[in-house]
């Protein structure tokens, strides 16, 4: 087993260009969580999935981000129109049960120039 | 709306101080858990925490969580220099809800 793993690590790119950012879980488990993190913050929530079905999307997120979970495997989070202000680091993390307990990536950390 | 806080915020200490960093909520969670941070990683579990009242050990790391489960609280004994990171509480109100993260408490032992 070799943990979540996410890529690509760094991504630099200008405004108004769409990046699009993959994780694979740990495979056997079924949830898979994204996430956003300012330096100094705690990550906050953007999205979830159990299996391939996505349960919940930030409110805050606004139409610019997707993400998809197709076969309930490795899920992928674009973002369209990049602004400055996407500029953080987006964490995936997954679990195998429902105790709440979460194996994260190393992360991908966006700047957007 | 689920809500996680955390304080204090900052914590710069001394080698060998003992600390108390403090999660609460004003809802009730099914469980909760602590992670431990450093920079340009991702989190790090290091317990949960499921019934209210429990405490649970980890070396120098004292965990409880609250009788009402709303409330959590770390413990560490004889902070060394290798604890920095950030310290964050995490939990979901049942199991089929999201998880949601505090902002952290940032810790500093210095040698």
């Amino acid at each position: 087993d070799t943990g979540v793993s996410q890529n690509p690590r760094h991504k630099i790119t200008k405004r108004g260009q769409n990046v699009t950012f993959r994780c694979d879980p740990i495979s056997e488990h079924n949830r898979l969580y994204w996430y956003r993190q300012t330096l100094g913050q705690g990550p906050e929530f953007l999205t979830y999935f159990q299996n391939e079905a996505q349960l919940e999307k930030s409110r805050l997120l606004s139409d610019r981000f997707s993400a998809e979970r197709p076969k309930g495997s490795f899920s992928t989070l674009e973002i369209q129109r990049t602004e400055q202000g996407d500029s953080a680091m987006y964490l995936c993390a997954s679990s195998g049960d429902y105790t709440g307990e979460l194996f994260f990536g190393e992360g991908s950390r966006l700047t957007v120039l | 709306t689920q809500l996680l806080e955390q304080s204090p915020q900052f914590l710069s200490i001394q080698e060998g101080e003992n600390l108390t960093v403090y999660c609460n909520s004003s809802s009730v969670f099914s469980s909760l858990q602590w992670y431990r941070q450093e920079p340009g990683e991702g989190p790090v579990l290091l317990v949960t925490v499921v019934t209210g009242g429990e405490v649970k050990k980890l070396k120098r790391l004292t965990f409880q969580f609250g009788d009402a489960r709303k409330d959590s609280s770390l413990h560490i004994t004889a902070a060394q220099p290798g604890d920095t990171g950030l310290y964050l509480c995490a939990g979901a109100e049942t199991s089929y809800d999201k998880v949601i993260f505090g902002p952290g408490t940032s810790l500093s032992v210095i040698p």
